[in-house]
């Protein structure tokens, strides 16, 4: 039962960079979001999905892109690596009964230098 | 837009001692209501939740009561362990149900 799977767990980017951080869940929820997460900032919504083909900007979704071709699967893009952007990563997923209950990947530590 | 805000921290208790950490909110309508809660190194994870005004959400000694009059879903626990050392954080269901708002997180710490 491997809810819901974020990869990589670490990371070291140079500005500038980009990459894709991966995030998969297997329990058929209908809606997914990604949050970061900074030390005395708590989590703050970056975008989130709503289906497969459907997203939306959360707080702070500059720098940042995201797609749903599949319910499975919502990876999140870095186009051009900002040290902004150093961060802890979460994916989530949210069934749409019984209401709130974010299941949580396990996180990703992003280093832009 | 839909907010949440905590008490700042660090709460630093000793054990046994009664625990309170204030959460009130913003939004449009009755939103449900969530606290979870992170250990060290680790993700987040669901403490309890409340749906509707005057619910009370409780778990592992921890309740919090729905407050539609104060806007308020305050964390209470009556006497915390070393093991209860974590952020907290409060948090409101969106109006379309479809993604969480945190708020800053509240660190406890308790010694023994």
């Amino acid at each position: 039962n491997a809810g819901v799977t974020q990869t990589p767990k670490f990371q070291v980017l140079k500005t500038g960079q980009s990459m894709t951080l991966q995030c998969a869940q297997d329990m058929n929820h209908e809606y997914m979001s990604w949050y970061r997460q900074d030390p005395g900032m708590g989590l703050r919504l970056i975008h989130y999905s709503v289906g497969a083909g459907i997203t939306d900007q959360g707080e702070v979704p500059n720098g940042y892109n995201v797609s749903r071709s599949t319910t499975e699967d919502f990876p999140l893009r870095l186009l051009s690596a900002a040290p902004s952007q150093t961060s802890v990563y979460f994916c989530a997923s949210l069934p749409s009964r019984p209401p709130g209950e974010l299941f949580f990947g396990e996180g990703s530590r992003l280093t832009v230098l | 837009g839909d907010s949440v805000t905590q008490m700042e921290g660090p709460v630093t208790l000793s054990e046994e001692a009664f625990l309170t950490i204030n959460c009130t909110y913003t939004a449009t309508g009755y939103p449900s209501l969530f606290w979870y809660v992170q250990y060290p190194g680790e993700g987040l994870q669901l403490l309890l939740k409340a749906t509707k005004a005057d619910d009370k959400g409780s778990n592992k000694g921890f309740e919090a009561t729905y407050r539609k009059e104060t806007t308020s879903f305050h964390l209470e626990k009556g006497s915390v362990q070393v093991s209860d050392s974590a952020v907290y954080f409060c948090a409101l269901l969106n109006q379309a149900g479809t993604a969480l708002i945190f708020g800053k997180g509240t660190t406890l710490s308790v010694s023994s």
